[in-house]
């Protein structure tokens, strides 16, 4: 069963308003998690890594006003869009490692595709 | 030059076909993860090595840390095989991923 379950799989709103995507992990705690970002027909590209109780830290040119990171508890972590706007839609995926240590699997969410009219 | 490289791009076979998906690395990694990507976008950690030859149902991975190159064989390959198949090494020291473009599989019937 899924080890990482990611919520909502499909949205589609109107320009300008803020999507939020959540990224649960199940039966294990994360206190890293990690958000990434497919284009079609695109590699999947990291956009910011998620720690517990701290700041997200953003991989260059992912403006961090823009995709608000908030991992509030150790099985929780959300991607906020706000003023999503036609470019920002996308397929967006979380990802967390289970355990701690480099040599840990990761487990993925199923994804969220976010089409912005 | 990308980090992670995938051959090939595309690739189509007939069912039965024995299929090998090529990844070549130039960073130092801690791990190399193979994963398919469904149609609908979902993904699926197929693999994790670090070292050898991993095997699971009709999949096998390899690994050569010194030739720094992996490679995803799929035994007995089925339609239900079709999808994108991606390479991604875990640089040394950390847990971020480097990914490769995918290879699209397609195995018709």
């Amino acid at each position: 069963g899924a080890v990482v379950s990611q919520h909502p799989s499909w949205v589609i709103c109107k320009s300008g308003t803020s999507v939020k995507i959540e990224c649960r992990s199940l039966d294990f705690q994360a206190t890293t998690m990690f958000w990434y970002r497919q284009f079609p027909k695109q590699s999947l590209m990291l956009m910011a890594t998620s720690n517990e109780g701290s700041k997200a830290t953003y991989e260059q040119g992912v403006e961090k006003d823009k995709f608000l990171i908030n991992h509030a508890s150790l099985t929780l972590s959300t991607l906020t869009v706000t003023s999503a706007h036609p470019e920002d839609s996308s397929f967006y995926i979380c990802s967390a490692p289970i355990g701690q240590g480099v040599y840990q699997p990761q487990h993925f969410g199923d994804g969220t595709r976010l089409s912005i009219l | 030059k990308n980090e992670v490289e995938q051959s090939p791009q595309n690739l189509t076979a007939q069912e039965g076909e024995f299929i090998t998906i090529n990844c070549s690395y130039s960073v130092g990694i801690s791990a190399l993860h193979w994963l398919q990507q469904h149609p609908g976008g979902g993904i699926v950690s197929l693999f994790m090595l670090s070292s050898g030859k991993k095997k699971h149902g009709r999949l096998i991975a390899t690994i050569n840390i010194q030739e720094k190159h992996s490679s995803l064989h799929i035994t007995a390959s089925h339609p239900r095989d079709s999808a994108v198949y991606i390479c991604a090494v875990r640089s040394e020291g950390n847990y971020q991923l480097i990914w490769g473009a995918g290879t699209k599989l397609i195995i018709k019937p």
